[in-house]
């Protein structure tokens, strides 16, 4: 199956303070969701971005289809974005997502 | 809109018993999917359903775990019996129609801890 590689696998920040993850992929993908998994364990959707560009106040991520990577940035962290951020891809005619590992960010005040 | 609405939230049980976990998903999603999450594994998708009828059960991991759904607005994953190498957070999604390849909405989870 397509494999899915996040980096870092855990990262610490300081309220305020900007970072990028990193996801790779294997294969060619048309679905390529963001997600964030709160301290509670709720998978809350941040982004569907198969390709290009998206913002969505202080998060904002970019795919790179043909180079098989996205990222996902966050600026001016804050506490509550702490969690385990969570890239999943699905391949053409094929309908699983798959996972990667996670990053856990941890934003200290 | 309530979104993708599972029961129950918690379920601590003894080995050996039997556990149906349910699901519904948000109104006029035709994909429902069952993903399971652990530490060793991660989330792994376990069966998926178009308009009610399963399409790829091969991430089941067992004949102990089943699952159905009878009707647009319902469906539940069972495991009978149980073991504690079960012990998860399982997670049901769903997407709309037509097409799959759209962003999936998960439920809270049920998290299992069988003893």
């Amino acid at each position: 199956g397509i494999q899915v590689e996040q980096s870092p696998p855990d990262l610490i920040l300081q309220e305020g303070a900007n970072s990028t993850l990193r996801c790779n992929f294997s294969d060619s993908v048309n679905n390529l969701q963001w997600f964030h998994q709160n301290p509670w364990g709720q998978l809350i959707n941040l982004f569907y971005i198969p390709s290009g560009t998206k913002q969505n106040g202080r998060l904002s991520a970019t795919t790179v289809a043909t180079e098989r990577y996205s990222l996902l940035y966050i600026s001016s962290s804050q506490t509550t974005d702490s969690g385990v951020y969570f890239c999943a891809v699905l391949r053409s005619n094929d309908y699983k997502l798959s996972f990667g590992a996670g990053t856990t960010v941890t934003v200290r005040a | 809109d309530a979104g993708v609405i599972q029961s129950p939230r918690h379920e601590v049980t003894e080995m050996g018993q039997e556990v149906t976990l349910r699901c519904k998903p948000i109104s006029g999603h035709d994909y429902l999917f069952w993903y399971r999450q652990t530490m060793m594994r991660g989330l792994e998708l376990l069966i998926y359903f178009n308009n009610n009828v399963p399409i790829d059960d091969s991430g089941m991991p067992e004949d102990r775990f089943s699952a159905k759904m009878p009707n647009a607005s319902f469906s539940t994953l069972k495991i009978q019996p149980s073991e504690p190498r079960d012990s998860a957070v399982y997670f049901c999604a769903s997407s709309p129609s037509p097409d799959a390849r759209e962003t999936q909405y998960f439920g809270p989870g049920t998290r299992l801890l069988v003893l």
